[in-house]
């Protein structure tokens, strides 16, 4: 168990539909980062937050956007939910951001299934 | 150019033998860490092990270690004594001093054969 939770493990929406994920940090990690993983993709860094600011931002679409809230949860809201937005997301948290240790830790995931 | 390159898509490995899973990297920085984590088909993320760029040792956790070749660019975990549950897919990741974010590669999926 990483210490990452990350809420709901899985979701099934119909396209159109607007879905948030959401994330709790390890204790003590001011870093949260955003991940999608699809088949024909791997792993994409989509956002990073620390403490409560946008520090870097990836291949995160127009249609998701994300937020750090004082308490350090983040949430990943998806809209206009597309068939190709089916995956696997993942937050992960760190200590720092922009230290070179800086390891992350991963969350269990949300699958979501997009139909 | 691709920051992070893994050329075994998929590797397969005796148990109670060796493997190495090779991984490329790609960075003008000279401050950096390499990561690798494991992937089990349940899907989680697990940390395996770091090695700081400037590290002069090979960093080592349990049946892990990392050999890392900084002229070469390369940083090759290498599993000791393959257990069955060593199945997974294995992701190699790099973060540079500069900018916040981590680079993974494309994963090679490792199978152990009892």
């Amino acid at each position: 168990d990483s210490g990452v939770t990350q809420t709901p493990k899985h979701l099934i929406t119909a396209t159109g539909q607007r879905v948030t994920l959401r994330c709790s940090p390890r204790s003590g990690d001011l870093s949260v980062y955003w991940y999608q993983q699809s088949l024909d993709q791997g792993l994409q860094f989509l956002i990073q937050y620390y403490n409560g600011e946008e520090r870097a931002k990836g291949n995160i679409l127009e249609r998701f956007s994300a937020q750090q809230f004082p308490d350090l949860h983040s949430e990943l809201n998806l809209s206009s939910l597309e068939l190709g937005d089916s995956a696997l997301y993942f937050c992960a948290s760190s200590v720092a951001a922009g230290h070179q240790r800086g390891t992350q830790y991963f969350g269990p995931g949300t699958r979501l299934t997009v139909l | 150019a691709q920051k992070i390159t893994q050329t075994q898509p998929g590797m397969f490995v005796q148990e109670k033998e060796a493997v190495t899973l090779d991984c490329t990297y790609d960075t003008s920085d000279q401050s950096y860490g390499l990561f690798w984590y494991k992937q089990p088909s349940s899907g989680e993320m697990i940390f395996l092990i770091y090695q700081g760029s400037y590290d002069e040792q090979n960093a080592t956790e349990g049946r892990y270690s990392l050999n890392f070749q900084k002229a070469r660019k390369s940083a090759n975990l290498v599993i000791s004594a393959s257990q069955l549950g060593d199945s997974a897919m294995y992701f190699c990741a790099m973060r540079e001093s500069t900018g916040n974010q981590f680079y993974f590669g494309t994963g090679t999926s490792l199978t152990v054969i009892p």
